[in-house]
C-alpha cells in the first residue's frame, strides 16, 4: 500500500503550458505539503493545507495554486509554466496532532521538466 | 539566513570507516529535529529523530545542543548502503525545514 502517492512520476511539458500534479495520502494525516527541490537539491516550502485549510502559502508565483478537495488529496496546478519551474516536486503528509514527533512521510516525487 | 545550514560534502569514506556529520539551525524556538536520508533520484525517508539527551539507533548515534544549535549525525562501520544525501531538518512553527544535504559514498 503506497502511503502518500503523487502522479505523474514524470512530465515533460513545453513553457507556456498548464500543467496539474496531484497527491493522494492514505494515512489518515490532517497536514499536507508541497515542497519544490531544485536542482541544487534544496527543498523548499511552497504550500500546506491542514483540514482542506491553506496554512502556509510562501513566496511562490500566482501561477502555482493547490487545492485541497479533502483532507486526503492536496493538488498543484501550474499555469504557464517557465523553464525555471523544472524541478522536483514533493508531496507531503504528517499528522495533525503530535507535532512532529514523527516527520513527515513523502511522496515518490514529480519531476517536472519544461523544454 | 537559511534555517539550517550543513556541509554539502561529498565525504567519500571507505567501508567500515566512522563518518560525522553535522548542522547549525538558526531558530532557537525550533523544539523538533530529524535527520532524513535522501538517496539519488528519490523521496527523503525519515532515518531518525534527535533529542536532547541524543539517541542511538544501531550504527547511528544522533546528539542536539541546544545552545549552540547544533546536530549531529554519527555513522559507525559504513556500509556501501549507507552511500546517499543525508539531510539535516528542524522544525518551525507550521512545517520543517530541510537542510541542503550531505553527500556520503562509501567506498569499497
Amino acid at each position: 500500500d503506497t502511503a502518500v502517492s503523487q502522479t505523474p512520476k514524470y512530465l515533460v511539458t513545453q513553457m507556456g503550458n498548464d500543467k496539474s500534479i496531484k497527491c493522494e495520502q492514505n494515512l489518515g494525516h490532517d497536514t499536507m505539503y508541497w515542497y519544490k527541490q531544485d536542482s541544487k537539491k534544496f527543498l523548499k516550502i511552497m504550500f500546506s493545507y491542514n483540514n482542506k485549510e491553506l496554512i502556509i502559502n510562501e513566496t511562490v508565483p500566482n501561477r502555482f495554486s493547490p487545492k485541497s478537495p479533502d483532507k486526503a488529496h492536496l493538488n498543484l496546478h501550474i499555469n504557464s509554466l517557465e523553464l525555471g519551474d523544472s524541478a522536483v516536486y514533493f508531496c507531503a503528509s504528517r499528522p495533525g496532532t503530535g507535532g512532529f514527533r514523527r516527520g513527515y512521510t513523502f511522496g515518490s516525487g514529480t519531476r517536472l521538466t519544461v523544454v | 539566513r537559511k534555517e539550517v545550514e550543513q556541509d554539502p560534502g561529498p565525504f567519500n569514506v571507505p567501508e567500515g570507516a566512522t563518518v560525522a556529520f553535522n548542522c547549525t539551525y538558526s531558530n532557537s524556538a525550533s523544539q523538533s529535529f530529524f535527520w532524513y536520508r535522501q538517496d539519488c533520484r528519490k523521496e527523503p525517508k525519515l532515518l531518525m529523530s534527535v533529542y536532547s539527551s541524543g539517541n542511538e539507533d544501531g550504527r547511528f548515534t544522533a546528539q542536539l545542543n541546544r545552545a549552540s544549535q547544533y546536530i549531529s549525525l554519527l555513522i559507525r562501520d559504513s556500509k556501501l548502503s549507507d552511500s546517499a544525501t543525508y539531510l539535516c531538518v528542524v522544525s518551525g512553527a507550521n512545517n520543517l525545514f530541510f537542510g541542503t544535504g550531505t553527500r556520503l559514498t562509501v567506498i569499497p
